[in-house]
Order: C-alpha cells, then structure tokens, then sequence
C-alpha cells in the first residue's frame, strides 16, 4: 500500500512556463515533507523541504505548497529550464522514524 | 571533499552467489540508509541504522543484511535469498537535521 503517490509519472512543460508536480499522501502522522531530484544513474538530490506547521516554503525558482487537509503537496517551478529536466521523487518522514517513504516519482521534461 | 561513495557502479553476479555493496561517508553522520530502486517505482528501504553497532529492518529487508561497525561505513549484502535481486541500489546518511538525507551515486547489480 503507497503512503505517497506521484499519480503523473511524466509531465512536459515548454522552457519559461510553470512546472508543477504533484503529490499526494495517506499517512496523517508524516509531519515532514521533500522533494529530491533526480538524473538517470545517479542519486537523488534534496532540493527543498515544509514542515507540516506550514503550508508554503519558497526557494528561488522552487515553491512547495502543504495543503493538510486534502494530504496533498505540491512542486511549484517557476520559470522551467531544460537543466529541470529530471524525475522528481516527493518524500516524507514521521517523528520518531529517520527513514523517508518515497513516492514513486514523476519525469520532468522542459521543452526549450 | 565530504560525500558519500558508493562502489561499484555497475555490478554483474551469477545467480545464487551473495555480493556486497559498499557505502562510505566522510559527512560525520550517525544515520545512514540503504534504498533500492526499480523501473517506473520509487526507492524503498531495505535496512536503516542510526548509530554505530545498531540497524533496523525497512520495509524489504528479506534476502538483505547490513553491518555497521564505523560510522563511515554501511555495507549491504545482497543474499542468494533474495528473490529479484537485479536493481538500482542507493545508499544515503543524514546528520541532525536528519530529514535531510545524502544519498550516494549508487550501484546498479545485475543478477544473470
């Protein structure tokens, strides 16, 4: 049974336009949430993070949005680069568990 | 450079033998994971330790087993056990802000 769900397994985007990436979870106790990148034959990279204290968390070009309620978050990248070009795995922990559940990953494509 | 390292990249074994997975850090982290990786799948975890001398079983654990008698090092062996042993194995480590892990470049096995 999947805790977390990446429904979209490939998403192609046109190079400027928004890219956003969704995620949905089942597990009411997960308080920590990311979201890693990643290349093929390579491993995944942290790329930003929401406490479940909060509902939005910006870094730059990347925005992730915490809705609680609906257990669902999201991956906002604005503006798209062919260089976002990547599958991104969305992931979350639990107090007292160090280990993440992962979500089965969606494939960006930016169209330059 | 700190990092962590994962040896052999690729990785060929006749079915029915036991091979080993090599994982090193140089971070100073106490935790550190091991993830296995399929096609169109996201990573789940195989085994966990968050300290020197201790390890718990994730959530595919049978035909695995792990040792952790340094902090920098956390060996996987893959076992004749272990049914479908052909895959993408990523390791990682996470310090105190332990919801962040590193994971390493992985190795892929392939069991002919």
């Amino acid at each position: 049974d999947q805790q977390v769900k990446q429904n979209s397994p490939s998403l192609s985007v046109q190079e400027g336009r928004i890219s956003i990436l969704n995620c949905d979870y089942t597990n009411s106790m997960f308080d920590y949430f990311l979201w890693y990148k990643k290349y093929p034959a390579e491993g995944p990279t942290f790329l930003i993070s929401i406490s479940s204290i909060k509902d939005k968390n910006e870094d730059g070009r990347f925005t992730v949005f915490l809705n609680k309620s609906a257990k669902h978050l999201s991956l906002h990248i604005v503006p798209s680069q062919p260089g976002d070009s990547a599958v991104y795995f969305c992931a979350a922990s639990e107090t007292g568990r160090r280990a993440l559940t992962f979500g089965s990953g969606t494939r960006l494509q930016v169209q330059p | 450079d700190g990092g962590i390292t994962q040896s052999p990249k690729y990785l060929f074994r006749k079915e029915g033998q036991n091979v080993t997975l090599s994982c090193e850090q140089n971070l100073n982290h106490d935790a550190m994971y091991w993830y296995r990786q399929d096609p169109g799948q996201g990573l789940r975890l195989i085994y966990y330790s968050q300290i020197v001398n201790d390890f718990q079983k994730g959530d595919i654990a049978e035909g695995y087993s792990v040792s952790r008698e340094k902090k920098e090092s956390f060996p996987l062996t893959v076992t004749s056990a272990q049914k479908n042993p052909t895959a993408f194995y990523l390791c990682a480590c996470s310090g105190s802000s332990y919801n962040e892990q590193f994971f390493g470049p992985g190795t892929r096995l392939t069991v002919l």
